[in-house]
């Protein structure tokens, strides 16, 4: 089984300040981890992937995380906080013995103050 | 290149009722998964479609079924549907195992 946790339900940093978004997970296989980002009445845009090569994972916007194998831990980062990156953020976890089915953790709302 | 388009976007339904959602994948993708987001949520997996056939499913009930076609776009049917089927429903398309790349959903309501 494979499940996922989000530490933070919510995080408010300011207009260019750092963001972290924490993530734990549990997979009883070598998982794949993902991050997505969720906008207001929108679907889910794929931000980054980890799929058991290098272990700092760079996605689109200039978001990046780190797989932490010992931390079970897949943190979500980014230097530079803009007004855009207002959005829900879910971790995810997939397993190929699991048919790829996707687990995710159960968000965390970003605000970003100016 | 269109992405995963869904139709209807929003859809009103009452208890008891019968509700079809669809949804064409993104161009050379094979496989579509669906999803519940229920509000304030993380999305929950419903089941997964490849070769037309259900390949994976999760701790939904039989209420919930669905359908693929040969040009790979898939359907999800909820019967008898409950107030707590409210929802967005999210379809996801991918190649084979690859990244799922998501549509906008449909927002169901239930009354």
């Amino acid at each position: 089984a494979q499940s996922v946790t989000q530490l933070d339900s919510h995080v408010s940093v300011s207009e260019g300040t750092p963001v972290l978004l924490r993530c734990n997970y549990s997979s009883s296989y070598s998982p794949s981890l993902f991050w997505y980002v969720q906008h207001p009445n929108k679907g889910l845009q794929l931000l980054l992937k980890y799929t058991s090569a290098a272990t700092l994972v760079k996605g689109i916007n200039g978001f990046e995380a780190e797989f932490k194998k010992s931390e079970t831990s897949f943190h979500l980062t980014k230097p530079s906080a803009h007004m855009s990156d207002a959005a829900e953020y879910f971790c995810v976890v997939s397993v190929r013995d699991a048919g790829n089915m996707l687990t995710f953790g159960g968000g965390t709302r970003l605000m970003v103050k100016p | 290149d269109a992405g995963v388009t869904q139709s209807p976007t929003h859809l009103i339904k009452t208890r008891g009722q019968q509700v079809t959602l669809r949804c064409s994948p993104k161009s050379g993708h094979d496989t579509v998964s669906w999803y519940q987001q229920a509000l304030g949520q993380g999305p929950q997996f419903i089941f997964q479609y490849y070769e037309e056939e259900e390949r994976q499913r999760g701790n939904f009930p039989d209420r919930f079924s669905g359908h693929q076609f040969p040009n790979y776009s898939s359907e999800l049917n909820v019967n008898a549907l409950l107030l707590g089927d409210s929802a967005l429903y999210l379809c996801a398309s991918s190649l084979a195992a690859g990244p799922q790349h998501f549509g906008d959903g449909t927002r169901l309501s239930i009354l």
